[in-house]
């Protein structure tokens, strides 16, 4: 155990519907990173949490957006999916000082 | 835009062979990282580097960093099947807020496979 939890760990869906993606940090953490992976375009930064507030912005569709919780979780929603959203998509907690955890991945199907 | 690209991207090796992967970056940084991935699996760290000419090496794979030189390396000694996976480097930019917080931009993935 990593010390990042992503749920769910598996889902599947349908075009043009929503889905969240939740992500707890390792304990102590005040940074949360999301990062979407596929085949085709490998492991691309989406965007940055810092103690609740957005501190770097990736290549995120419109579609997508993120927000940080006062206690530290973050969410991940994917809104009007299309196939090409299908990817393994994970959370990152640290910085430079204590390291980069990567949680699980939530494998996103959408069919 | 920061570009960081490995090579090669592919690597099929022997047991008992040595080899080494190549991450190339495009703007200063003394920060890289190495990860290893199984497939389907999440990213587990290998090595953390935070300095020129940092080397740290665990078991059968070392990995160095060249931050004049904007390159980073991952040599594997000996190669077991053990090894087959895919191995990402990773670069820290800083944000607004520095480095200390920067995103990783990750390298393209080496996939290795080791065969008896």
């Amino acid at each position: 155990d990593s010390g990042v939890t992503q749920t769910p760990k598996h889902l599947i869906t349908a075009t043009g519907q929503r889905v969240t993606l939740r992500c707890s940090p390792r304990s102590g953490d005040l940074s949360v990173y999301w990062y979407q992976q596929s085949l085709d375009q490998g492991l691309q930064f989406l965007i940055q949490y810092y103690n609740g507030e957005e501190r770097a912005k990736g290549n995120i569709l419109e579609r997508f957006s993120a927000q940080q919780f006062p206690d530290l979780h973050s969410e991940l929603n994917l809104s009007s999916l299309e196939l090409g959203d299908s990817a393994l998509y994970f959370c990152a907690s640290g910085g430079v000082n204590y390291g980069y955890t990567f949680g699980s991945g939530t494998r996103l199907t959408v069919v | 835009e920061l570009k960081v690209e490995q090579n090669p991207l592919f690597l099929s090796m022997q047991e008992g062979k040595n080899y080494t992967i190549y991450c190339n970056y495009s703007t200063t940084s003394d920060r890289l990282y190495w990860y290893r991935q199984d497939p389907g699996k999440s990213l587990e760290s290998l090595f953390v580097l935070l300095s020129n000419g940092a080397v740290k090496q665990e078991g059968r794979l070392m990995a160095s960093l060249d931050t004049k030189a904007r390159l980073s390396t991952l040599h594997i000694t000996a190669a077991v099947h053990d090894l087959s996976a895919t191995y990402f480097c990773a670069v820290v930019i800083p944000n607004a807020g520095g480095t200390s917080y920067g995103k990783l931009t990750f390298g393209q993935g080496t996939i290795l496979t080791v065969h008896p």
